[in-house]
């Protein structure tokens, strides 16, 4: 079975650009997570969906990220305009019921902002 | 306001010997801890969890206990083995919402 597959796996942009990150989570699972990796707060988590409908965004750190699930098997995260600080590792991961018991994460999207 | 916490940013550890890896939490409402582990450039993968009725489970080489009054759980790996070498991420949920919450990782290399 495929795993969760996100892309790019790797984007160099210059600040002010916009990155959109994608992400298919596993057939079947209904509950979709954006996390990002950074060296002082570890894994972050963004947004999570249930369903397809957002239940959690406190995560999200300011109004230039934005994160859409128009369907059960896509995803995007949005940054715009991009900055420095936003170089990390994103990844996208996937469960089967919101409890989040065991998600399973996708390969994750290295940004880079210069 | 990190709620789980794993201080100890790296370890090193002799092949053959025991490791283990700390993490502590504040949120007493987590009902659920989760151990997972990554290898560069790749996604974190799930390795052992336990639920907050029990303070120990046990898989293979890999132990989990829970402190639930010291709000601190550890993970040994018995023995150690080189390609152990990772970054292991503790994770709690519960609480007001069922999102996972992770520590900062703790970066374990095991030397041959």
């Amino acid at each position: 079975d495929a795993g969760v597959i996100q892309s790019p796996r790797h984007e160099v942009t210059e600040m002010g650009q916009e990155v959109t990150l994608r992400c298919k989570p596993i057939s079947g699972h209904n509950s979709l997570f954006w996390y990002r990796q950074t060296m002082m707060r570890g894994l972050e988590l963004l947004i999570y969906f249930n369903n397809n409908v957002p239940i959690d965004d406190s995560g999200m750190p300011e109004d230039r990220f934005s994160a859409k699930m128009p369907n059960a098997s896509f995803s995007t995260l949005k940054i715009q305009p991009s900055e420095p600080r936003d170089s990390a590792v994103y990844f996208c991961a996937s469960s089967r019921d919101s409890s989040g018991n065991t998600i399973y994460f996708g390969e994750g999207s290295w940004l880079t902002v210069v | 306001d990190q709620q789980v916490k794993q201080n100890s940013p790296s370890l090193s550890v002799q092949e053959g010997r025991i490791s283990i890896l700390n993490c502590d939490y504040t949120n007493s409402m987590f009902d659920y801890f989760l151990w997972y582990k990554k290898y560069p450039a790749e996604g974190p993968t799930f390795l052992i969890s336990i639920s907050s009725i029990k303070d120990k489970n046990e898989d293979g080489r890999f132990t989990v206990f829970l402190n639930k009054s010291a709000k601190h759980l550890s993970l040994h790996i018995v023995p150690s083995q080189p390609g152990d070498s990772a970054v292991y991420f503790c994770a709690a949920r519960g609480g007001a919402t069922n999102k996972l919450i992770f520590g900062t990782g703790t970066l374990l290399a095991v030397q041959p």
